[in-house]
């Protein structure tokens, strides 16, 4: 049992150019979350999902996008990456409504 | 917009000592609150979670109580060990399915 995997784990961008991040739960979990942490700010909610197909803007969604084809994957993308666009990616995962957040390991992003 | 606060940002003290994390904020309107560590350049674990109808939470050496009306919780960690320095963080959950954290606090106990 894995539970929640990120790939990849680094990743170093120029400005402009595109990239995905994945996000795999093996817990049959319904709900998932992207989240960025930047020092001194904490997390933030970027989007989110509440089942297969459905995706939701979080506190801050510019700039990124998401899909949730398969109830076990969910990808953030970045179409046009920029410097402030670097942080530590984390994608989380609960079972219900008031379910307890399971994290992955997290993706570093540098961009220049 | 919920406001998470963690006092203090950073902590020190010597091993065996019991001790207490508080985190506050702004709007009692939650749903639950989670207790989380995350060791440098690592992912959240989670420690705890508290619903918005209970009082509090044990697990081992951990006790996480919230009281709603204050906006407040506290993470009581007994006996401490060198073993539990990392940074301690609190998330509530709102309406909206929204998420809101503090930004920490660090603890280092010293062997």
């Amino acid at each position: 049992n894995a539970g929640v995997t990120q790939t990849p784990k680094f990743r170093v961008l120029k400005t402009g150019q595109s990239m995905t991040l994945l996000c795999a739960q093996d817990m049959n979990h319904e709900y998932m979350y992207w989240y960025r942490q930047d020092p001194g700010m904490g997390l933030r909610l970027i989007h989110y999902s509440v089942g297969e197909g459905t995706t939701a803007k979080g506190e801050v969604p510019d700039g990124y996008n998401v899909s949730r084809l398969k109830k076990q994957n969910f990808l953030l993308g970045l179409e046009s990456a920029a410097p402030s666009q670097t942080s530590v990616y984390f994608c989380a995962s609960t079972q219900g409504w008031t379910g307890e957040q399971y994290f992955g390991p997290g993706t570093r992003l540098t961009v220049t | 917009k919920q406001e998470v606060t963690q006092i203090p940002a950073a902590l020190s003290v010597p091993e065996g000592e019991n001790l207490v994390l508080n985190c506050s904020f702004t709007d009692s309107a939650i749903y639950n609150l989670q207790w989380f560590r995350q060791d440098p350049g690592k992912g959240l674990t989670s420690l705890l979670l508290i619903q918005s109808s209970q009082r509090e939470q044990t697990s081992g050496r951990l006790n996480a109580s919230l009281d709603k009306s204050s906006g407040r919780s506290t993470l009581y960690i007994a006996a401490s060990q060198p073993g539990d320095s990392a940074t301690y963080l609190c998330a509530v959950r709102v309406t909206g399915n929204q998420f809101y954290f503090g930004t920490g606090t660090s603890l280092t106990v010293i062997p």
